[in-house]
């Protein structure tokens, strides 16, 4: 079975200091991973996808997110926090053996910026 | 402006009442998704269609109903039989459900049981 963790359920920065948002997924075979970000009571917009390509892969706002395959883990990052940051985040990852696109979603971590 | 639009946005239902909610989307996408979200918890998926006149339950179809009579269009039903249907429920699309494809979300329906 195909599961996700995101290891914390809050993280508090600093503006302007890196960012770092833990996950690690459990999957039988090669899976697409995506981080979603959520605001309060809106929808869910998505930062950046892996789909075996490239390991590092770049999203939007200046975030980031490296897969590495031994440790299964698939962590974002940002090298600044911005208030704007502030928000929910969402580890997902896509099984490849499903012949239709089924989202197995990570319970969140709730970004806090402090100024 | 191509997107996803739910209606309405705060929704108060009485118990013993069942709701529809609305989900339209315009990118012209052949699949549509309607997850439930919960405190504290990842997104959880009702019923998917990837096709116009078929659905498929998801993880938690029980006390829910969907229909795919038009593309653009995947309205949820949340009928007195859901033993605790207050949520925030989301809808996404997505071109043609392909492992690289992105699915895109509405701005989600708050629901109330009063």
């Amino acid at each position: 079975a195909q599961s996700v963790t995101q290891l914390d359920s809050h993280v508090s920065v600093s503006e302007g200091t890196p960012v770092l948002l833990r996950c690690n997924y459990s999957s039988s075979y090669s899976p697409s991973l995506f981080w979603y970000v959520q605001h309060p009571n809106k929808g869910l917009q998505l930062l950046l996808k892996y789909t075996s390509a490239a390991t590092l892969v770049k999203g939007i706002n200046g975030f980031e997110a490296e897969f590495k395959k031994s440790e299964t883990s698939f962590h974002l990052t940002k090298p600044s926090a911005h208030m704007s940051d502030a928000a929910e985040y969402f580890c997902v990852v896509m099984p490849s053996s499903t012949g239709f696109q089924k989202l197995v979603f990570g319970t969140g971590t709730r970004l806090l910026v402090s100024p | 402006d191509g997107g996803i639009t739910q209606s309405p946005k705060y929704l108060f239902r009485k118990e013993g009442q069942n709701v529809t909610l609305s989900c339209e989307q315009n990118l012209n996408h052949d699949a549509m998704y309607w997850y439930r979200q919960d405190p504290g918890q990842g997104l959880r998926l009702i019923y998917y269609s990837q096709i116009v006149n078929d659905f498929q339950k998801g993880d938690i179809a029980e006390g829910y109903s969907v229909s795919r009579e038009k593309k653009e269009s995947f309205p949820l039903t949340v009928t007195s039989a859901q033993k605790n249907p207050t949520a925030f429920y989301l809808c996404a699309s997505i071109r043609s459900g392909g492992p690289t494809d992105t699915q895109y979300f509405g701005p989600g329906t708050r629901l109330t049981v009063l």
